[in-house]
């Protein structure tokens, strides 16, 4: 069974510019969620995908978004990037989406620095 | 609005001391689920375990072992016999039950386990 896989794993950026992350879902799990994790904080919830489509968004500027694919795997896109954009980005990856039980897998993150 | 609270910034041990990592959480909701993720120093988070808030009952997995107490809204979790590959940021967090909407994980701000000989 593969577990969650993130890339790139370490991405250099400069304020203005666009970013995608991607991350490939553990097999047989149909929803990724991602989260933004500052220095020294706890993951922050920017939305999830389930069948391809947006199933909940958190507190992030519209400047964030994402995709599903049919393979459930995701992108992560940040525009018009800030400096306060870097940050570890984790994408997590579980059956089903509206049962708040399901344990998360959690990838190993990219780390995204803008200068 | 759900909150997660690890007042613990960063504990040093020795090894084979035992260690309790704090974590108060609050909710609205009356079914919930708790969490314990570990994270070291790779970046990825490691689940622990899961609980609902049906399930006040104390459970034990190895060294690791968890404290459940809805009075006082707290998880804690204790690690017995601590261990250098113990040495992570822990995180606590919380779920919403099934609502409809995102099942999203609330964490808090992590505790920094630091274990040395």
């Amino acid at each position: 069974e593969t577990g969650v896989t993130q890339s790139p794993t370490h991405l250099i950026k400069t304020r203005g510019q666009q970013v995608t992350l991607r991350c490939s879902s553990q097999s047989g799990h149909n929803t990724v969620s991602w989260y933004q994790q500052a220095l020294g904080q706890g993951p922050q919830f920017i939305f999830q995908y389930y069948r391809e489509e947006e199933n909940g968004r958190g507190n992030f500027p519209p400047r964030f978004s994402g995709l599903q694919f049919p393979n459930y795997s995701s992108e992560l896109n940040v525009n018009a990037l800030e400096l306060d954009d870097s940050a570890l980005y984790l994408c997590a990856s579980s059956s089903g989406v509206r049962t708040g039980s399901n344990e998360q897998f959690f990838g190993p993150g990219t780390r995204l620095t803008v200068l | 609005a759900q909150k997660v609270t690890q007042a613990q910034t960063e504990i040093s041990v020795v090894e084979k001391e035992d260690v309790t990592l704090d974590c108060v959480y609050e909710t609205r909701d009356t079914t919930y689920y708790l969490f314990w993720y570990k994270q070291p120093p790779s970046g990825e988070l490691v689940f622990l375990i899961r609980r609902n808030s049906f399930d006040e009952q104390n459970e034990i997995s190895g060294r690791y072992s968890w404290n459940f107490q809805k009075s006082t809204s707290s998880f804690n979790f204790t690690i017995t016999a601590s261990q250098v590959v113990d040495s992570a940021v822990y995180f606590c967090a919380l779920s919403k039950p099934n609502t409809g909407t995102a099942s999203k994980l609330t964490f808090g701000t992590g505790t920094r386990l630091q274990v040395t000989l």
